[in-house]
């Protein structure tokens, strides 16, 4: 069974630009769920969507964080603009709705 | 609200002793927990949790953590270590609301040192 996909592995833009990460969950995963995870610290939770709902995206700065999840499969969390702070590693993780989840190998964020 | 707290972000033990990585917890409601293992580079992969029933519960690797609810506590032990533990060690707590679990509150984590 194929684990969490996500893509691109690593990232390095200057400030100021638009980027976009994107998540696969594993297949029938109802809930996903996208993280950010600073240097040194645990992952802290941005949104997360239940099929194509998004249930709580209180932790989301929408100001500049936009994530979709139109079919209810893969998803999509975008930044616009970035800023240096941004730099950070993002995980996504996706749940049969048990508790457990399970990560993707996250993107590596570095903003110039 | 939720939080997590592990002790000491660095441990250090020799190969062959024993690992006690402390974590404890605030929860307002029955909550589940959870031990993740995170190497250089990866993604988190899950030791072990607990959600109702036994409360010392075994994981892979040799891990294992036991429930005290008395002490609010999930602590995470290993009988003897070795060189492959070095890695970063993460405590997690999750309730139920909306139809599924919500999303995990981390500790900060605490970084496991194996010295040969």
């Amino acid at each position: 069974e194929a684990g969490v996909v996500q893509s691109p592995r690593y990232k390095i833009i200057e400030k100021k630009q638009p980027v976009a990460f994107w998540c696969n969950p594993i297949s029938g995963h109802n809930t996903l769920y996208w993280y950010l995870q600073n240097l040194g610290q645990g992952p802290e939770l941005l949104i997360r969507y239940e099929n194509e709902e998004a249930v709580d995206d209180s932790q989301l700065p929408k100001d500049r964080f936009s994530a979709e999840r139109l079919k209810g499969v893969d998803s999509t969390l975008k930044i616009q603009p970035a800023e240096l702070g941004d730099s950070a590693v993002y995980l996504c993780a996706s749940s049969l709705g048990t508790g457990q989840q399970f990560f993707g190998p996250g993107t590596r964020l570095t903003v110039l | 609200a939720q939080s997590v707290t592990q002790l000491g972000s660095h441990v250090s033990v020799s190969e062959g002793a024993l690992v006690l990585l402390r974590c404890n917890y605030s929860s307002s409601v029955p909550p589940y927990l959870f031990w993740y293992v995170q190497y250089p580079n990866q993604g988190l992969q899950l030791l072990l949790k607990y959600t109702t029933g036994a409360t010392l519960v075994k994981g892979i690797n040799g891990f294992e953590a036991e429930f005290k609810k008395s002490e609010t506590s999930f602590h995470l032990t290993k009988p003897s270590a070795h060189m492959s533990d070095a890695a970063e060690y993460f405590c997690a707590v999750s309730t139920f609301s909306g139809g599924g679990a919500d999303g995990l509150t981390f500790g900060k984590g605490t970084h496991l040192i194996i010295q040969p």
